[in-house]
This record gives structure tokens, C-alpha cells and sequence, in this order.
């Protein structure tokens, strides 16, 4: 089953905008981790944000994740016609305090980039 | 350092018909990792490896779907025999483990898309 669920479905902007991409989970997790997906190629890993941790920033990426309420969302400043991709957040559920390296991802954001 | 690699890169088979896939992860990651994308859909966990140990596996069609690592190193994932529902897109991953079970992220090799007609 896929815990997470990401918001908006598909995202359409022009180059040099931001992109905001939300998350929301439904168990306690250890992490949570985005990834995105460039058509016809493997997953790459963009971003690893712990459960103790409320943002982190890596580039142009900047990504919060409020426990609370079991959300997180992935901004991408400045956006590039090469951003153009499927973005994913992946959950690694907390088990006692450690994880099993398990990661439930959601259904993903299509984003579109126009240049 | 080199990236997960996985064969083929794409299959063709008809229903009924059986195949296998082949992954090496990254040298010295422990944990291996089977997925299943279909499209429109994001990755689903199959099975997860600790060395040559299953970790999980929940999620994995046992009566079709195997997948095993001998040595702890590479891993083959077998369908047999293959359904209409079983076209997807199937990756490899593999992660290291900082001290104890505190996982990494996950590299993922660039998949085998299957095709059953």
C-alpha cells in the first residue's frame, strides 16, 4: 500500500519559478526521503530529511517536514527546464526507534517545466 | 564508484511465459532492494536483503515471483509463469547501513521494463 500521498498530482510552471510539492503520511517515521524520476531513467535521490529534523536545505532544494501533521513538502527555487521530472517522497516507518530500511513511496508529482 | 547496474533493460514475453532479472548493487551496500513501478504509480517494495538474508517480503507474489542473493552480492528476481498485470517497470536498489539498522539512502539501478503480452 502507498502511505504517502503527494499533492498536486501534476504541476505545470515556467522556468525560473518556484515548485512546491506536499507530502503527507499516515505512520510515525524514522525518515523521509525525495526522490525524483526523469523519464525512461532509475530514481535518484535528492533529498534525506530526519524525524527530528524540521527543514533542510541542499541547492536550489528546500524541504520541511512538520511531524505533527504528517506532512513535508519539497520546494525547488528558480525552476530549469531540466527539472522536468516525477518527484517522489518515500517514507522509512520508525520501528522503535530505528528503521529497517523500508521506504513506502507515494504516487508522485509530475512536474513540467516550460522554458 | 559505479552504480547499481541491472539486465535487461527491456523484455518482451507473452503471459504464461517465465523471466528473470539481474541486478548488482553498488560494491560494499548490504541491503538490496526489488521493486515494482507501474506506471503512473510510484515504486512498491517486492523484497529487501540484508546480505543473503530476506528482511521482508510481504509484498511479493509467492506463488509467481521469486528472488534470491546467493553470495550477498548480486540478486536475481524470477516471474513464473508471467500475467497481463505483471507489465511494470521492476528496479534494483541497494543501501548501506550506518551503525545499527540505521539505513542510508537508497541508489537505484535504471530498471528492466517488462512487457507480458
Amino acid at each position: 500500500s502507498q502511505q504517502g500521498e503527494e499533492d498536486p498530482q501534476a504541476l505545470s510552471i515556467q522556468e525560473g519559478e518556484n515548485a512546491t510539492m506536499n507530502c503527507s503520511y499516515k505512520t510515525s517515521i524514522n525518515n523521509l526521503q525525495w526522490y525524483r524520476q526523469n523519464s525512461g531513467r532509475g530514481l535518484v535521490h535528492l533529498i534525506l530529511i530526519r524525524s527530528n529534523e524540521r527543514e533542510k536545505h541542499s541547492g536550489r532544494l528546500r524541504v520541511t517536514l512538520d511531524t505533527s501533521k504528517k506532512s513535508s513538502s519539497l520546494l525547488i527555487t528558480a525552476s530549469r527546464a531540466a527539472d522536468t521530472a516525477s518527484y517522489f517522497c518515500a517514507t522509512d516507518a520508525n520501528a522503535g526507534g530505528t528503521s529497517y530500511g523500508k521506504l513506502t513511496f507515494g504516487q508522485g508529482t509530475i512536474l513540467t517545466v516550460h522554458p | 564508484e559505479a552504480g547499481v547496474a541491472q539486465s535487461p533493460r527491456y523484455k518482451i514475453i507473452e503471459k504464461r511465459q517465465s523471466v528473470a532479472f539481474w541486478c548488482n548493487p553498488i560494491s560494499g551496500h548490504a541491503t538490496l532492494y526489488w521493486y515494482q513501478q507501474i506506471l503512473g504509480q510510484g515504486p512498491k517494495l517486492l523484497i529487501q536483503f540484508q546480505n543473503n538474508g530476506v528482511v521482508d517480503d510481504s509484498q511479493l507474489p509467492k506463488d509467481r515471483f521469486s528472488a534470491e542473493r546467493l553470495k550477498g552480492v548480486d540478486s536475481t528476481l524470477k516471474i513464473q509463469p508471467a500475467k497481463l498485470e505483471d507489465s511494470a517497470v521492476y528496479l534494483c536498489a541497494s543501501s548501506s547501513i550506518r551503525g545499527r539498522r540505521f539505513y542510508n539512502e537508497q541508489f537505484f539501478g535504471p530498471g528492466t521494463r517488462l512487457t507480458v503480452l
